[in-house]
């Protein structure tokens, strides 16, 4: 238990559908990351928040929505998503952007598959 | 771009022997980190080396760093058969302070040791 909730752990869609990925940590961290991790690439930064505020966007394409209403939650909303978007969803906390050192702590991730 | 890269990309070994893993980097850092994940599931933070740190321990791990080859080596001693899962190598950038915390991975090394 690492102290980040992901929720669902597991999640079919059809192409046209619209879903949430919910994240949870209780951690008191202030800085949220949405990844992606597929078959045979390295882990992709998508979305980071500090403060909940947006400090990255990492070229995503806009059928993915990310949304923080506070710093311990951080949402990833899916809308119209395509088959190559299956993937490993990883949220992750940390203290805060700009503290040397810090270790990010992950949610067991949510196995997304489109279809 | 892919910042850190793990070699090899496939150790297998046996019970009791020693697990060496190396990752290589492109550009400056302010630490270096490694994780562990177990297969489908969230990332476990393991162990984090600074810039200045040449060597670290914990446990059976021990971590070197060599900024001016720009790579590390994760030792694993004495491994054990729960020792199996893949291990990733990130670095936490350095650009004007802001990217502490935005963590670059590797794809990661698949070490599976035999009982």
């Amino acid at each position: 238990e690492t102290g980040v909730t992901q929720t669902p752990r597991h999640l079919v869609m059809g192409m046209t559908n619209k879903k949430s990925l919910k994240c949870e940590q209780h951690l008191g961290h202030n800085a949220m990351y949405w990844y992606k991790q597929s078959a045979k690439k390295p882990l992709e930064l998508m979305f980071v928040y500090n403060f909940k505020e947006q400090t990255e966007n990492n070229s995503v394409p806009s059928r993915f929505s990310p949304e923080c209403p506070n710093s311990s939650h951080l949402f990833l909303h899916l809308h119209t998503l395509q088959p190559e978007d299956s993937a490993l969803y990883l949220c992750a906390s940390s203290q805060e952007l700009g503290q040397r050192g810090t270790e990010a702590f992950f949610g067991q991730g949510t196995r997304l598959t489109v279809v | 771009s892919q910042q850190g890269e793990e070699d090899p990309q496939a150790l297998s070994i046996q019970e009791g022997e020693n697990a060496t893993m190396n990752c290589s980097y492109k550009t400056s850092i302010n630490n270096l980190q490694w994780y562990r994940q177990n297969s489908g599931r969230g990332l476990v933070h393991l162990i984090l080396i600074r810039s200045n740190e040449r060597e670290k321990h914990s446990g059976r791990l021990r971590v070197t760093l060599d900024t001016s080859k720009k790579s590390s080596s994760l030792l694993i001693t004495a491994s054990r058969a729960a020792d199996t899962a893949s291990y990733f190598c990130a670095t936490d950038g350095y650009a004007g302070g802001t990217s502490y915390g935005k963590l670059t991975f590797g794809q990661g090394t698949i070490l599976t040791v035999h009982p």
